[in-house]
């Protein structure tokens, strides 16, 4: 079974610094992958996705993520965050092998930016 | 609103009642999808349906958990005998798509409905 591990419940950055969010998989097929973000009482929402071709993958909000496939990682990373990119990071992955687009998560990183 | 929508937002229950959440998914929507966010856990999926028929249901943790979709559009995910285990925020997605090999068939999910079991 597949399974996803984000190393870090919670990243604290200053606004305007970089940062990255780390994302590591396991599975034995084929997977693809996707970064959610969700604001406090609200649903989530779609940052980006790999699903084949470049393994740099740019989504909105100015992020991107680069999927390697020899280290089973999907950093998330963006050169410049805002106050506004606080919120509640998740990774997830789908395997095709269930027939359906079953999305497992990770636990979550918590991005905390400050002025 | 085009999105998802859920209801009751917040839900407070005392232990052993039954409770009914309900998800309106995106108009035409083919796949509904019910996933369980314990406080600081990602979500879990629960339950699968493509139009009307439930596909998959293995996530349900237990067979207080039932869910239905009469008519291949809302769903409601009713939960019997609620337990203290039961509080968490149960999301609903939807995907205009149903079956095999869709990857890009992304999934909007709804605001959640928050349920404290006391």
């Amino acid at each position: 079974a597949q399974s996803v591990t984000q190393l870090d419940s919670q990243v604290p950055v200053f606004e305007e610094a970089p940062v990255e969010l780390r994302c590591n998989y396991s599975s034995s097929v084929s997977v693809y992958l996707f970064w959610y973000v969700q604001y406090p009482n609200q649903g989530l929402q779609l940052l980006l996705k790999y699903l084949s071709g470049s393994t740099l993958v740019k989504g909105i909000n100015g992020f991107e993520a680069e999927f390697n496939k020899s280290q089973t990682s999907f950093h998330l990373r963006k050169p410049s965050v805002h106050i506004s990119d606080t919120a509640e990071y998740f990774c997830a992955v789908i395997t095709m092998n269930t027939g359906f687009q079953k999305l497992v998560f990770g636990t979550g990183t918590r991005l905390l930016v400050s002025p | 609103g085009a999105g998802v929508s859920q209801s009751p937002r917040y839900k407070v229950a005392k232990r052993g009642q039954d409770v009914a959440l309900r998800c309106d998914p995106i108009s035409g929507h083919v796949s509904l999808f019910w996933y369980q966010q314990a406080l600081g856990q990602g979500p879990e999926f629960l339950t699968y349906f493509q139009n009307e028929a439930q596909l998959d249901k293995s996530g349900l943790p237990s067979d207080r958990f039932f869910a239905e979709r009469p008519e291949g559009s809302v769903s409601t995910l009713k939960i019997q005998r609620t337990q203290q285990e039961d509080s968490a925020v149960y999301l609903c997605a939807s995907s205009s798509k149903g079956g095999i090999g869709l990857a890009d068939n992304e999934q909007f999910f709804g605001p959640g409905t928050r349920l404290t079991v006391l």
